[in-house]
């Protein structure tokens, strides 16, 4: 079964400009996490989509937002960047289907975005 | 957003020797999990636990679901050099979001 994917892998933006990052979840996985890292801030959570819907949400501005698509894929924005938005964004998607063990994650290899 | 406290934050050892960290939460989880990192790359599950008290093995690497629920441990015996990374544990509540651990950088010296 093949891994959780992200694209692009790199990425470099100016300040002001928006950007769309993209997750495909291992197939039947329907939650998908997305989280940014940082070497001062470690790994911050940014949302959760389960099933087209946002179901939890961590304390990032409005400027970060995402959204989840029938076939689970997701994608993730950011407007307006600013310098400290130079991260790896990573997302990690689970079966999330209730039954034991079915919430465990599993990450992509992230996007590494730079604003200059 | 919460962050677990996880110790030691980094480890110089040498190749051959054990290795313990640990992760402690002021919340209950139901699960606990520990990742591997490169850098670069993302996170890769090494063990995931579900239950208090529940002890996992794969090959060399040791997990313990504590039995308060509020920590976890992770133990790797003999360390070779591909050991080398940064190391997080997760602790996760059904419907939740899941909490990370600062991390714990292992260095092997050959």
């Amino acid at each position: 079964k093949a891994g959780v994917t992200q694209t692009p892998r790199y990425l470099i933006k100016t300040r002001g400009q928006q950007v769309t990052l993209s997750c495909s979840p291992i197939s039947g996985h329907r939650s998908v996490s997305w989280y940014q890292q940082t070497p001062g801030q470690g790994l911050q959570f940014l949302f959760e989509y389960f099933s087209e819907t946002q179901r939890n949400k961590g304390n990032f501005p409005g400027r970060f937002s995402g959204r989840q698509f029938s076939n689970s894929r997701s994608e993730m924005n950011v407007s307006t960047l600013e310098l400290g938005d130079s991260a790896l964004y990573l997302c990690a998607s689970s079966l999330a289907s209730g039954g034991p063990g079915t919430d465990t994650q599993y990450f992509g290899p992230g996007t590494r975005l730079t604003v200059l | 957003g919460q962050q677990l406290n996880q110790s030691p934050q980094s480890m110089f050892i040498q190749e051959g020797e054990d290795v313990s960290m640990n992760c402690t939460s002021s919340s209950i989880f139901n699960t606990w999990l520990w990742y591997k990192q490169d850098p670069g790359e993302g996170p890769v599950l090494l063990i995931a636990l579900y239950k208090a008290g529940e002890l996992t093995s794969n090959g060399r690497l040791t997990a313990q679901f504590g039995t308060t629920r509020k920590d976890s441990f992770l133990n790797i015996s003999a360390s070779i050099p591909s050991d080398v990374g940064i190391y997080f544990c997760a602790g996760h509540k059904t419907g939740n979001q899941f909490y990370f651990g600062t991390g714990t950088s292992l260095t092997v010296i050959p």
